[in-house]
């Protein structure tokens, strides 16, 4: 059981938007850690995305955005392309493991 | 152009030992913390150790605390993670990452080598 919740899949068809939730608690998202997000192609090393809770890393189209609320975050993919398909994970620090803790990952299928 | 080469994984049988190294080129080693990320067979990615540019800070996940040691020498631009009583659970993917911090309360891991296969055999 992860630290942060994400939903296991999510699918679209290209062009459409999809949203990728991240929900923590009051120990990460919640106490004002921020929430990054990366993508993780398979057999690549996986990609810092979003940082900050928001930014985009040089290079990050901005099809993709992030957002904050509270102990809940999101990541929205806008105009979905095939070359999209990937796992995504959220991640952030927690100070009552004192250990930085990731979602489950949310495995993005291009219908 | 930030590189971060692993090596030394392999097949190892439960409860022995592997050294995994990773070599860091392209930026400023010492100035930044390093990590070890891993990720199981089907699983996802699972933090497994951390340490700080000068190795006065360590930590460690709880799946490995009391068997992995994580260690540095910046003068050779090098990040190493003992293994110790490894466990079929340990088997995975190992990935060094650095570590960007922004503020007291954000920090990610922006760059990421390609990892070193671990298999731990019963």
């Amino acid at each position: 059981q992860s630290v942060l919740t994400q939903p296991p899949s999510v699918s679209g068809a290209p062009g459409q938007r999809v949203t990728i939730s991240c929900s923590g608690s009051s120990s990460n998202l919640g106490a004002g850690y921020d929430v990054h997000w990366y993508q993780h192609l398979p057999g690549t090393a996986p990609k810092l995305l979003i940082y900050g809770n928001f930014n985009r890393p040089s290079g990050v189209p901005d099809r993709f955005s992030g957002s904050k609320s509270g102990a809940s975050a999101s990541l929205v993919i806008t105009g979905l392309q095939a070359e999209d398909a990937a796992d995504y994970y959220c991640q952030s620090y927690d100070s009552s493991l004192s250990a930085p803790v990731f979602g489950g990952g949310t495995k993005l299928t291009v219908l | 152009e930030v590189q971060l080469v692993e090596s030394g994984g392999g097949l190892v049988q439960s409860g022995r030992s592997l050294r995994l190294s990773c070599a860091a080129s392209g930026f400023t080693f010492d100035g930044y913390a390093m990590h070890w990320v891993r990720q199981a067979p089907g699983k996802g990615l699972e933090w497994v150790s951390g340490i700080s540019w000068n190795s006065s800070s360590t930590g460690y996940g709880d799946s490995v605390k009391g068997r992995f040691t994580i260690s540095r020498d910046n003068a050779k631009n090098s990040l190493f993670l003992q293994m110790n009583s490894l466990r079929t659970e340990d088997t995975a993917l190992y990935y060094c990452v650095r570590e960007i911090r922004y503020d007291e309360y954000s920090s990610s891991f922006d760059h990421w080598g390609q990892g070193t296969l671990v298999t731990v055999s019963s």
